[in-house]
């Protein structure tokens, strides 16, 4: 099956830092999600990306789609409490729009107040 | 926030027991998943549906089986309890609307221990 890596497994990081996590496939993706999970929570969708060299923003998130589509990344700017959790990135199956979701291993984000 | 279900929050039992984790969804979602996910880990798929009476089992090997009887109902049966199923289960469902895989919506999930 597809196999979607992601690095670093963990990140800590002082309040005001940036933060990136990357996500690497072997082959083409159609299209790439972002969810993130707060401690002891459920996975919260962010972000869908499909085209090439996709970038898109959400506030303090920045999110691209590599111009290959096998590789991704989510930066933020001047990290906060808030966002402490685990980010996600998840492909889907190899060659299909439609089919289910693999997902990275994650990128557990601490912020050090 | 995504009306999906998941019933109990938590479940504590003994080896050998048979259990059944509820999961229902609202949305009239055709797809829906379950993933087991250990404390601060990485999500793996043990089943999914396309819709009633479609069932697929994942990547992770479970000795657990699923029902899709109704659309929005995707219960979880494991027939005989072991330690090594000790893990939070988490539900999710999605439409199938998009062109695209389209997010999945996740139940807040089962912590299940068994002793």
């Amino acid at each position: 099956g597809q196999q979607v890596m992601q690095i670093p497994q963990y990140q800590h990081v002082q309040e005001g830092e940036d933060f990136t996590t990357y996500c690497n496939s072997s082959t083409t993706l159609s299209n790439i999600q972002w969810y993130k999970q707060r401690p002891g929570g459920h996975p919260v969708f962010l972000i869908q990306l499909v085209k090439s060299g996709e970038v898109k923003k959400q506030k303090r998130l920045t999110f691209q789609f590599g111009e290959a589509k096998k590789n991704s990344s989510l930066h933020i700017t001047a990290t906060q409490t808030t966002d402490v959790g685990t980010y996600f990135c998840a492909g889907p199956d190899r060659g299909s729009t439609l089919g289910r979701l693999y997902f990275g291993r994650g990128t557990q984000l601490t912020v050090w107040p | 926030e995504a009306d999906i279900y998941q019933t109990p929050r938590y479940l504590v039992i003994g080896t050998g027991k048979k259990i059944t984790l509820e999961c229902s969804q609202t949305m009239g979602h055709d797809k829906m998943y379950w993933y087991q996910q250990d404390p601060g880990m990485e999500l793996h798929l043990i089943h999914y549906s396309y819709g009633v009476n479609s069932t697929e089992k994942g990547d992770l090997s479970s000795e657990s089986t699923v029902s899709r009887i109704r659309t929005e109902h995707f219960p979880l049966t494991l027939e005989s309890a072991r330690p090594s199923h000790t893990s939070q289960y988490l539900c999710a469902s999605s439409p199938t609307v998009a062109v695209y895989n389209s997010p999945l919506h996740f139940g807040n999930g089962t912590r299940l221990t068994v002793t």
